[in-house]
């Protein structure tokens, strides 16, 4: 079966400063990974997605992601973080192509402090 | 190009009451699902189909009903509201490249 764990439930950086907010997935077969981004009372975004191509997935908005198969991660990083980044990040693995259904992690609550 | 459409976007309900949220897309996907968002839950989903006339049950179905005469509709009935159901509500399309869509939400609150 498989699974998703964010590992921080709250992130908190300074404007300017890198952010790294950390998923590790379990599944048997290949994965597709995905990261979401949810801004307060609103819908979920698709930052970037893995679909077994290259491991180092560039996303909107300067975000990007990392597939390890041997740590099992997929971890979202970005730079240098902006105000705007401030929201709820979700990271998903399917397994399964089209047909798969999604997992979702619990979600990292990112802050941004100017 | 609408993408996911959900209506309504707020609904406050009775313990006992039905209702039914509306979930439409046109972009001719097969795969539709439903998901409940709880805090610090992340998404649960709660049925799934593959296409027109084919429906399953996700992690959390109990309460709810789906249904799916057409590829465009996938909506989702609660048959009998309790505050458990107190939830914000995402329907969700998934194209052939694995790309999904999600609608913008229906916060529903059960008193």
């Amino acid at each position: 079966a498989q699974s998703v764990t964010q590992l921080d439930s709250h992130v908190s950086v300074s404007e300017g400063t890198p952010v790294l907010l950390r998923c590790n997935y379990s599944s048997s077969y290949s994965p597709s990974l995905f990261w979401y981004v949810q801004h307060p009372n609103k819908g979920l975004q698709l930052l970037l997605k893995y679909t077994s191509a290259a491991t180092l997935v560039k996303g909107i908005n300067g975000f990007e992601a990392e597939f390890k198969k041997s740590e099992t991660s997929f971890h979202l990083t970005k730079p240098s973080a902006h105000m705007s980044d401030a929201a709820e990040y979700f990271c998903v693995v399917s397994v399964g192509g089209s047909q798969g259904n999604l997992i979702f992690g619990k979600g990292t609550k990112l802050s941004v402090k100017p | 190009n609408a993408g996911v459409t959900q209506t309504p976007k707020f609904q406050v309900l009775k313990t006992g009451q039905s209702m039914t949220l509306q979930c439409a897309q046109d972009m001719n996907h097969e795969y539709m699902s439903w998901y409940r968002q709880d805090p610090g839950m992340g998404l649960r989903l709660i049925h799934y189909s593959v296409g027109a006339g084919i429906t399953d049950q996700g992690e959390v179905p109990n309460g709810y009903n789906v249904s799916r005469s057409t590829t465009e509709d996938f909506p989702l009935r609660l048959l009998s509201a309790a505050p458990s159901q107190t939830s914000v509500y995402f329907c969700a399309s998934r194209n052939s490249g694995n790309t999904i869509y999600f609608g913008e939400g229906s916060w529903l609150t059960v008193v």
